[in-house]
């Protein structure tokens, strides 16, 4: 069973510079979330897909962020201009579909510094 | 008043004592409840759900739900050094919610030998 996968696991990059992240979730897994954590707090809510549709965005995820799904399978995120305030582990999630709750499964992330 | 809130922290127990953890929630509409353990520099890792409010005891772990209180519990029974991680509270919000998370800012748990 491959879990969610996320690459790369660490990026550093300078100010204003642009990154882009990928994570391929779960193969039965038709829901795809996107969270930011920074250090002491809980992640937070960035987007979510449903197949290919993009159905949420939080007001954290600024003008220069955008993620896509494209075909409803690996999904990217990326970070045009970055500052230094979006040093933080970003996270993917996915789960399964269906009418009932069911949990997240997380990958292991992607670290970005912002120098 | 944040959405999630867990009991602040951090919190250190002995080896082979009893952690309790608590988080209250704002939405009377959430439906699920989930406990997350976050080692350092790792992702979050599920180890309990509730749906129904009562207790559910999975091993050493116990989570317990009160809706009418809006609270959640994680009780952790004969505490191991290797428990010694962040426990983070999420709830599942009802609807059309797409399943979403709302985490709380997390417990840092530390037993010591």
């Amino acid at each position: 069973d491959t879990g969610v996968s996320q690459n790369p696991r660490h990026k550093i990059t300078k100010r204003g510079q642009n990154v882009t992240f990928r994570c391929d979730p779960i193969s039965e897994h038709n829901r795809l979330y996107w969270y930011r954590q920074t250090l002491g707090q809980g992640p937070e809510f960035l987007t979510y897909f449903q197949n290919e549709a993009q159905l949420e965005k939080s007001r954290l995820l600024s003008d220069r962020f955008s993620a896509e799904r494209p075909k409803g399978s690996f999904s990217t995120l990326e970070i045009q201009r970055t500052e230094q305030g979006d040093s933080a582990m970003y996270l993917c999630a996915s789960s399964p579909p269906g009418q009932g709750y069911s949990p997240l499964h997380f990958g292991n992330g992607t670290r970005l510094t912002v120098t | 008043q944040k959405e999630v809130e867990q009991n602040s922290g951090p919190l250190s127990v002995p080896e082979g004592a009893i952690a309790s953890l608590n988080c209250t929630y704002s939405d009377r509409g959430s439906q699920s409840f989930f406990w997350y353990r976050q080692y350092s520099g790792k992702s979050p890792e599920l180890i309990m759900s509730i749906y129904s409010n009562g207790d559910k005891e999975d091993g050493r772990f116990t989570a317990q739900l009160n809706k009418a209180s809006q609270y959640v519990s994680l009780l952790i029974r004969d505490s191991q050094p290797s428990d010694s991680a962040t426990y983070l509270c999420a709830v599942q919000a009802g609807g059309t919610s797409y399943g979403k998370l709302t985490f709380g800012q997390g417990t840092i748990l530390t037993v010591h030998p």
